[in-house]
């Protein structure tokens, strides 16, 4: 089976300038997570999605950071504007939805605000 | 508040013996484990896990066992291989009002050949 699949695989902005990543994920996969790694550090979890609805956005920082999963597939994760504190490494991840069935990670967007 | 904790950054290994991760807990509502492996350039693959009501889980090379009273899991693999060198993210799952998964920071494992 085809993974998720992300892109950019990088980006470099300037702070105050928009980004957007965008994910595929794992064909079937209802359930689809952003979430983000800083380094050194585990993935922590920003918005997770149950087809097109958002289920837990509770740490998705909502001034600056949206979210969408139109059709319940295809997600974009967009931070506008960027701060320097937001480089990091953005992954998506997709998952039947079942209790406890694990997570599949795409490689990431690493991200570099300058 | 890290409710999943990895307190080794880092361990060196030889190739054939016994690898041994650590991880611990805060919170006893955690009803699932995993752990996950992850190469540079990739994202997390998923290993093995285990479920609160056991306390070991084999796959292999890999075991995962499970100290509930102690809030602790271990990831044993036996061989080592050169291969088994990345970083290993132990995570913990809550199943009340819709899952979460929380990692910890990671250990990265080096096994020399």
């Amino acid at each position: 089976e085809a993974g998720v699949v992300q892109s950019p695989r990088y980006k470099i902005i300037e702070k105050k300038q928009p980004v957007a990543f965008w994910c595929n994920p794992i064909s079937g996969h209802n359930t689809l997570y952003w979430y983000r790694q800083n380094l050194g550090q585990g993935p922590e979890l920003l918005i997770r999605y149950e087809n097109e609805e958002a289920v837990d956005d509770s740490q998705l920082p909502k001034d600056r950071f949206s979210a969408e999963r139109l059709k319940g597939v295809d997600s974009t994760l967009k931070i506008q504007p960027a701060e320097l504190g937001d480089s990091a490494v953005y992954l998506c991840a997709s998952s039947l939805g079942w209790v406890n069935s694990p997570l599949h990670f795409g490689n990431g967007t690493r991200l570099t605000v300058t | 508040d890290q409710q999943v904790k990895q307190n080794s950054p880092s361990l060196s290994v030889q190739e054939g013996r016994i690898s041994i991760l650590n991880c611990d807990y805060t919170n006893s509502m955690f009803d699932y484990f995993l752990w996950y492996k992850k190469y540079p350039a990739e994202g997390p693959t998923f290993l093995i896990s285990i479920s609160s009501i056991k306390d070991k889980n084999e796959d292999g090379r890999f075991t995962v066992f499970l100290n509930k009273s102690a809030k602790h899991l271990s990831l044993h693999i036996v061989p080592s291989q050169p291969g088994d060198s990345a970083v290993y993210f132990c995570a913990a799952s809550l199943n009340t009002g819709g899952f979460k998964t929380i990692f910890g920071a990671g250990t990265r494992l080096f096994v020399k050949a």
